[in-house]
């Protein structure tokens, strides 16, 4: 089974901290994503990188970067977060394939910023 | 543009009965997939289904199946004799071959499964 981790459920932070977020998967996935969802939007694609240290915006990435060292880790960070930023992340990682390319996706974490 | 509406933010259904979870899609991409992903309270997204722009046969698995009407871009899913551990979120996605490896999710439909 595909298992895909993410380093904390719960996280509070205050408004200007640097904040990371770590996403580890163990199927040697070329694609790696991360998520927000917030109620009523579903869920928006910040990033994706389909190879390490390759990285692809998504469609909200203001305010957000990210980093791909290793295949199996996908890491976000907020260089300074902000109240807006409170939300649930989430983590997905894919087979690069011309298949159905279906996103397994990690726990997700619950980012609050005070 | 590409979008995926789901049109029932809330759903009910009496245990043991069927229930339909609306989707349509809009792309003009004439090769894409969609997704079905359950949302449990817990939060983790459990993938369901998936059906391929050029599969003939509507896709199943399982009390899943996925209702696939190319024509009026939908597609619906169907959960066949409801359980109580069916309540949960559930999302429609779509995933276009342009614009790389993006798949678009829609808003979501809370099902609720009554004993």
């Amino acid at each position: 089974d595909v298992k895909v981790t993410q380093s904390s459920r719960y996280l509070v932070k205050r408004t200007g901290e640097k904040v990371f977020l770590e996403c580890v998967q163990d199927m040697d996935h070329e694609n790696m994503f991360w998520y927000r969802q917030d109620p009523g939007l579903g869920l928006r694609l910040i990033y994706f990188s389909y190879d390490v240290k390759m990285k692809e915006k998504g469609d909200i990435p203001e305010g957000y970067s990210v980093s791909r060292e290793k295949k199996e880790r996908f890491s976000l960070i907020l260089e300074s977060a902000s109240t807006n930023q409170t939300s649930m992340y989430l983590c997905a990682s894919s087979f690069q394939s011309g298949g159905p390319d279906t996103q397994y996706f990690g726990p997700g974490t619950r980012l609050t910023v005070l | 543009a590409q979008k995926i509406t789901q049109t029932q933010p809330g759903m009910f259904v009496q245990e043991k009965e069927a229930v339909t979870l609306d989707c349509t899609y809009d792309t003009s991409d004439p090769s894409y997939g969609l997704f079905w992903y359950k949302q449990p309270s817990s939060g983790e997204m459990i993938f369901l289904i998936y059906q391929g722009s050029y599969d003939q046969q509507n896709a199943t698995e399982g009390r899943y199946s996925l209702n696939f009407q190319k024509a009026r871009k939908s597609a619906n899913l169907v959960i066949s004799a409801s359980q109580l551990g069916d309540s949960a979120m559930y999302f429609c996605a779509m995933r276009v071959n342009t614009g790389g490896f993006k798949t678009i999710f829609g808003a979501g439909t809370r099902l609720f499964v009554k004993a």
